[in-house]
This record gives C-alpha cells, structure tokens and sequence, in this order.
C-alpha cells in the first residue's frame, strides 16, 4: 500500500544552521507529494508541493525535489530562524481529489 | 477568504459519553475530509464527502462514528460512544476541483480528551 516514512525527531538546531529532514515514500503510479508545517496551536498548513519527478516544490526558504528513482522528497533549508519551529509533515496523494497520506511528523525547534 | 472553521476548539469527555464536531469548509469547496491525528502520528482519513456523497469512509469506526454532511455544505462528525483510544485531534479539510493538483486546505482541529 501507499505509505511515508520521514525521518525521526526531534531535530534541534540553532538558527541559521542547515536543515534537511528526510522522506520517502511507497506509492504505485505517480502520486503528488506534499510538505505541510504545523506551527504550535494552528492547523496544518501547506509548505510547499511538487507534481511529478524532478520537481522542485519552494517556498520561505524551504526547497523539496520529487526524485522518483529513490522515491524520496526531502525538505532542505539554508538557514533556519527560530520562526520556523513547528512540526513538518510530508504526504502523498495519488490521484487528485484523494486522501492524503501522512508520515508521522518531525519536530522541529530552533534556538536563537 | 475565510479558511475551514470548526469548533469546539478543544472538549472533554468521559469514556462511554458521546460527543459531535462541527466543520464548515471554504465556500465552494465541494469535497471535505476528516482526519484523526492521534499524538505522536500524521493525520489519517475518516471519511472524505464529494458535496453530499461518501466518497471513502473505509477507515471509519461504523460502530461508534457517523459523519454527515447536509445540503453538501458544513459537515458532523460524532462518536457515541466515545473510548479513551479515540482521544484525538480531530482535522477538517476541504479542497476544490477547480486545480489540477487538489490541495488541501486544514481548519485549526478539535483536540478531544476522552478520561
């Protein structure tokens, strides 16, 4: 079945160091990924999205490439600010109109 | 433009008690998700509507969960009764077909503790 897996939290930087934090997936087809950011006590809100391989999704910073050939779409950003502390999900959706399918998050917090 | 509402922002419960949600999505959206993000996890899917329509509820507790959405506009979700396992936040997503690709726009959720 579809599925992501991202890697393990909770990632601790300080502010302006180098971020990466890691996914992959499992999908038949071609599915659309996705990065959403959960900021403390808000709703889940779209980062950034790409659509089919080589893509590169952006925004506020954060880069993501569609690498189909090792199903991963990893979430990078130069330089971090203490703003950007939340927890980022990455998801898939194989056919539009369909359910998203969620990793289980990484927690992400910065120091100043 | 107004985002998804949904209330009650946060509700208590005992176990066995029963309890609904509400979810008024964007204005036109026609489709509207429920998930369930338990501690710890990424949101999984209840029950996705097409205006009035189940589309997928195949991850829906039936026995304790009933969801409907009326004139295919705002959308209940209830359980009854509720488990301490159901202890939750509960997320309402809406989405429009007007897009190639269908993103999906996330009220604020409902945090349920069920004791």
């Amino acid at each position: 079945g579809n599925s992501v897996t991202q890697m393990e939290g909770p990632v601790t930087l300080s502010e302006e160091a180098f971020l990466t934090i890691n996914c992959t997936y499992t999908a038949t087809g071609y599915p659309s990924l996705f990065w959403y950011v959960q900021y403390p006590g808000e709703g889940l809100q779209l980062l950034l999205k790409a659509t089919k391989a080589d893509d590169k999704g952006s925004n506020k910073g954060f880069e993501a490439t569609y690498r189909k050939e090792t199903t991963s779409f990893h979430l990078e950003k130069g330089s971090v600010q203490v703003s950007d502390s939340a927890v980022y999900f990455c998801a898939l959706s194989n056919q539009a109109g369909t359910a998203l399918i969620f990793g289980k998050g990484t927690t992400l917090s910065v120091s100043s | 433009e107004a985002g998804v509402a949904q209330s009650p922002r946060y509700k208590i419960i005992e176990k066995r008690q029963s309890v609904a949600f509400w979810c008024n999505p964007i204005s036109g959206h026609a489709t509207l998700y429920w998930y369930q993000q338990i501690l710890g996890q990424g949101p999984k899917l209840l029950i996705q509507f097409q205006n009035n329509g189940v589309v997928d509820d195949s991850q829906l507790p039936k026995d304790r969960f009933s969801a409907e959405r009326l004139k295919g506009v705002d959308s209940t979700l209830k359980i009854q009764p509720a488990k301490l396992e159901d202890s939750a936040v509960y997320l309402c997503a809406s989405s429009t077909d007007g897009q190639v690709v269908y993103e999906q726009y996330f009220g604020p959720g409902t945090r349920l503790t069920v004791t």
